[in-house]
This record gives structure tokens, sequence and C-alpha cells, in this order.
């Protein structure tokens, strides 16, 4: 079945730096979501890109989608505190099956 | 709008005992989900429903029972509770289609289970 991967699975990074999640899938995927999900909470919805090679940002978020529609990235510029939490890539297959494959998530913490 | 709600939020059970987590969504999504969250393991999806009276089986649906008989509702039956059943408990909705917001979930708030 279609599975989809999702690295590093921890990231520890000073308050400021960058940080950047990866995420690949077996099967070409019709779209890709992302999620973040705060310590002890539920995952919220992020975003979702739907075209090849599309570029999304939302103000210091980057999402790419890959050309190959494979792949998948989120990057943040300039992390800050409010940033903690673990994020997932969650993929939905390109054969009209409606179930969403998630990433095994990647958990940000920020030293301050 | 509650949007999606889960109880109870936390249960412990003793093995073999049954129970059942209700999930109710007030956004007449037509699909529903339920995941159970495990560390390391990301959100493993157990069962689905893409409408009233239709049910199908996610990645790891042994252990675990659903219905769906009405667009609001779609519990999550255990029938004989084990310790690998301990974990957290996420229902998820959204509409189906092809627009725009279409198979964006929202999710609930979560039931942490604990099977002793």
């Amino acid at each position: 079945g279609q599975q989809v991967m999702q690295i590093p699975q921890y990231q520890h990074v000073q308050e400021g730096e960058d940080f950047t999640t990866y995420c690949n899938s077996s099967t070409t995927l019709s779209n890709i979501q992302w999620y973040k999900q705060r310590p002890g909470g539920h995952p919220v919805f992020l975003i979702q890109l739907v075209k090849s090679g599309e570029v999304k940002k939302q103000k210091r978020l980057t999402f790419q989608f890959g050309e190959a529609k494979k792949n998948s990235s989120l990057h943040i510029t300039a992390t800050q505190t409010t940033d903690v939490g673990t994020y997932f890539c969650a993929g939905l297959s390109n054969f009209g099956n409606e179930k969403l494959t998630f990433g095994t998530g990647t958990r940000l913490t920020i030293i301050p | 709008n509650a949007g999606v709600t889960q109880t109870p939020k936390f249960q412990v059970l003793k093995t073999g005992q049954s129970m059942t987590l209700q999930c109710a969504q007030d956004m007449n999504h037509e699909y529903m989900s339920w995941y159970r969250q495990d560390p390391g393991m990301g959100l493993r999806l157990i069962h689905y429903s893409v409408g009233a009276g239709i049910t199908d089986q996610g990645e790891v649906p042994n252990g675990y029972n659903v219905s769906r008989s009405t667009t609001e509702d779609f519990p999550l039956r255990l029938l004989s509770a084990a310790p690998s059943q301990t974990s957290v408990y996420f229902c998820a909705s959204s509409h189906r289609g092809v627009f725009s917001g279409a198979n964006v979930l929202t999710f609930g708030a979560g039931s942490r289970l604990t099977v002793l």
C-alpha cells in the first residue's frame, strides 16, 4: 500500500534558526497536505498543495510540492517558540482513493 | 459550530472489556475517519466512511468496529480491549469532492485510552 515517509523524526533548533522537514511518498499523489499538532493537542490543517512544482508561503512557512508529485517539504524561516509541535504531511493517492496517508511526523523543539 | 466532538477524553479499561468512542460532527461532512496515534508511528487510519451506511477498513482495522447510521455520528467500538490498543484516538471528518477545501480533515480533540 501507499507509504509516506517523513524525515527527520526529531529536530531541535535554537530560536531564530531555520527548520526543514521532508516528506516522500512511495506513489504519485493527487495532492499533499500539511498539519501541525501542538503538544497535547490535535492535528490542525495548515495547507494543501495540488500542482506539480507548486510553492506556497504562509508568513515564515514555505511549502513545496515536487515536480513528480511524490515529495514535499516544509521550511520555517527564523523559528519562534510558537512553532513548537509536530508537523505531519499527509498524501492523497492519485488513484481515486480518498484515504489520507499520514507521514510519521517531525517533532520540532525550540531552544530559547 | 462545535466542529468534531469526541467523547470520552480519557478512559481506562481492563483487558477484555468493551467500550465505544463517540464522534460527532456538525459540519455536514460526508467523510469521517478514525486514526490512532502512537509514539513514532504517526497517525494510522483505522476505519473510514464516505457516507451514511458505508464504512471501510483502513491500515489497522483489527480489533475495532464502526458503523455510520447518520451523517453526523461515527462511533468506534472496541469489542475486547487489549493492551496493544492503548493509544490516543482521533476522529476526523471532511467534505468529499474536488473543490477547494475538499478532503481537508478537521480533527476532534482526541480520546486517550489506556488498557491495563
